[in-house]
C-alpha cells in the first residue's frame, strides 16, 4: 500500500551513540516532516523539507540533523543521543500545499536513550 | 507560536452513544483544520478537515464544527463503536506557512 515507511520501529541507544532514522514515501509528495511525540506534549516539529533540496528547522531542532536524500527519502540523524531524546518519532509527508488533506504519517519509531 | 488545546484530556462513552471532542485554537489567521485519529502504536490518521470559510462539514459518522468567533473546533462521532477508541488530535494551519500545529490530544474510550 502507498504511504510513509519508517525504519526502524524500535531502537535503544546508549547516551552519546549516534543513529539515523529513515523515512521514505511513495506518494510523490513534495514536502516531508519529522515530528516527535512525548506524553502530554502533542506532536512537535523537529525539521521539515518543503521540497527536494531544502530543509528548515521546526520547533525543536536542537540535537538533530536531517537530509533530504531525494524526493522520496528524508532522514533524521541524532549525532550524540541524550536521554531527553527518548520519544516516539514520526515522519510525515504532504503535497507542496499541505492544506490539501494535510499530512500522511508513518507508523513511528520508538526510541529509548539510556 | 501557535496554541492548540483540548478541553478534556480523556473521554469515555458507551458504545452506540455520540461522542463530542473539543478543541480550542488561538491563531485567528488559521484557515484550515484537520482532525486526526491515532490508535495505539500507530501514526496519526486523517479523519476529516474543514476550511475557515465553512462552519460544518460531514463525513461518514463524523462531523466537524468550526466556530471562528470563539476559535473553537469540535469533532462529533455518531454511534460510537469500540473501533473508535483512540487519541484524537486537532491540527491547525495558516496560509503563512506549510506547518501544522497539533493539540495534545483527547483519549476516547468506548465502553462496550
Amino acid at each position: 500500500n502507498a504511504g510513509v515507511t519508517q525504519t526502524p520501529k524500535f531502537q535503544v541507544l546508549k547516551t552519546g551513540q549516534s543513529m539515523t532514522l529513515q523515512c521514505a514515501q511513495d506518494m510523490n509528495h513534495n514536502s516531508m516532516y519529522w515530528y516527535r511525540q512525548d506524553p502530554g506534549m502533542g506532536l512537535r516539529l523537529i525539521y521539515y523539507s518543503a521540497s527536494e533540496g531544502t530543509t528548515d528547522k521546526g520547533e525543536v531542532p536542537n540535537g538533530y540533523n536531517v537530509s533530504r536524500l531525494n524526493k522520496r527519502e528524508f532522514s533524521l540523524r541524532l549525532e550524540s543521543a541524550a536521554p531527553s531524546q527518548t520519544s516516539v518519532y514520526f515522519c510525515a509527508s504532504s503535497r507542496l500545499d499541505p492544506s490539501l488533506l494535510g499530512y500522511t504519517f508513518g507508523s513511528g519509531t520508538r526510541l529509548t536513550v539510556v | 507560536g501557535e496554541s492548540v488545546g483540548l478541553h478534556l484530556p480523556t473521554l469515555s462513552v458507551q458504545e452506540g452513544d455520540n461522542s463530542i471532542i473539543n478543541c480550542a485554537y488561538s491563531n485567528s489567521a488559521s484557515d484550515y483544520f484537520i482532525w486526526y485519529k491515532q490508535e495505539s502504536g500507530k501514526g496519526p490518521q486523517f479523519i476529516i478537515d474543514i476550511r475557515s470559510n465553512m462552519d460544518k462539514r460531514q463525513g461518514q459518522r463524523v462531523t466537524v464544527l468550526l466556530n471562528k468567533t470563539v476559535k473553537h473546533l469540535s469533532l462529533q462521532i455518531a454511534a460510537t463503536q469500540p473501533g473508535d477508541s483512540a487519541v484524537y488530535f486537532c491540527a491547525e494551519n495558516s496560509n503563512t506557512g506549510n506547518q501544522f500545529y497539533f493539540g495534545t490530544g483527547t483519549s476516547l474510550t468506548v465502553i462496550p
